[in-house]
């Protein structure tokens, strides 16, 4: 049983087209995450909620919006896909926003040509 | 603003060989500091915390010593295998609910 599930595993698209990676988690934990991680390899938060509201939302773009339907899931679309999106998106959960025991899921790795 | 830093980016070693990896981080004032680690196409792992008031935290072969003034933290593997082979992450937390800010990693090669 996979704790954080992430769809699709790899995501190749055109720029200009509108996407979306779905999240879910199985753990029965209150926060979920999206990271971002370049090419070079920095991992950055993006966005947080907790129970199905948002917490953390950085600086990004606002082409990039998530949507928690329930605390169980948390999707990220992006609409007018840009070069620059290329990179691997995770998505993880914990117990609550102040708990330390992340769960990462595998990845989306999203290349934009 | 908190920066995280982890030198050197990649480190090979053989097997058997105790080791230290290193972070550094630039605001003294955190809440805490987590070590993760990522294995190729995977997601990261938790591997401890160290809250800012301890000095240190140990799970099997690892340990993870934390000195606040001086803004770094080790991690210690003891006896390295092969299966140690991943990037390992550096994060710090400054504040109880804030999100946490994560160095690039060290990718660890253990040669058999």
């Amino acid at each position: 049983d996979t704790a954080v599930s992430q769809t699709p595993k790899y995501l190749v698209t055109q720029m200009g087209n509108d996407k979306s990676i779905k999240c879910e988690q199985n753990l029965g934990h209150d926060t979920m995450y999206w990271y971002k991680q370049d090419s070079k390899k920095f991992l950055k938060i993006m966005f947080s909620y907790n129970n199905k509201e948002l917490i953390i939302n950085e600086t990004v773009p606002n082409r990039f919006s998530p949507k928690s339907p329930d605390k169980a899931h948390l999707n990220l679309h992006i609409n007018s896909l840009e070069l620059g999106d290329s990179a691997v998106y995770f998505c993880a959960s914990s117990q609550d926003q102040f708990s330390w025991g992340y769960t990462f899921g595998s990845g989306t790795r999203l290349t934009v040509v | 603003k908190q920066e995280v830093t982890q030198i050197p980016a990649a480190l090979s070693v053989p097997e058997g060989e105790n080791l230290v990896l290193n972070c550094s981080f630039t605001d003294s004032a955190i809440y805490n500091l987590q070590w993760f680690r990522q294995d190729p196409g995977k997601g990261l792992t938790s591997l401890l915390l160290i809250q800012s008031s301890q000095r240190e935290q140990t799970s099997g072969r690892l340990n993870a010593s934390l000195d606040k003034s001086s803004g770094r933290s080790t991690l210690y593997i003891a006896a390295s295998q092969p299966g140690d082979s991943a990037t390992y992450l550096c994060a710090v937390r400054p504040r109880a609910n804030s999100k946490l800010t994560f160095g690039k990693g060290i990718t660890l090669s253990v040669r058999p």
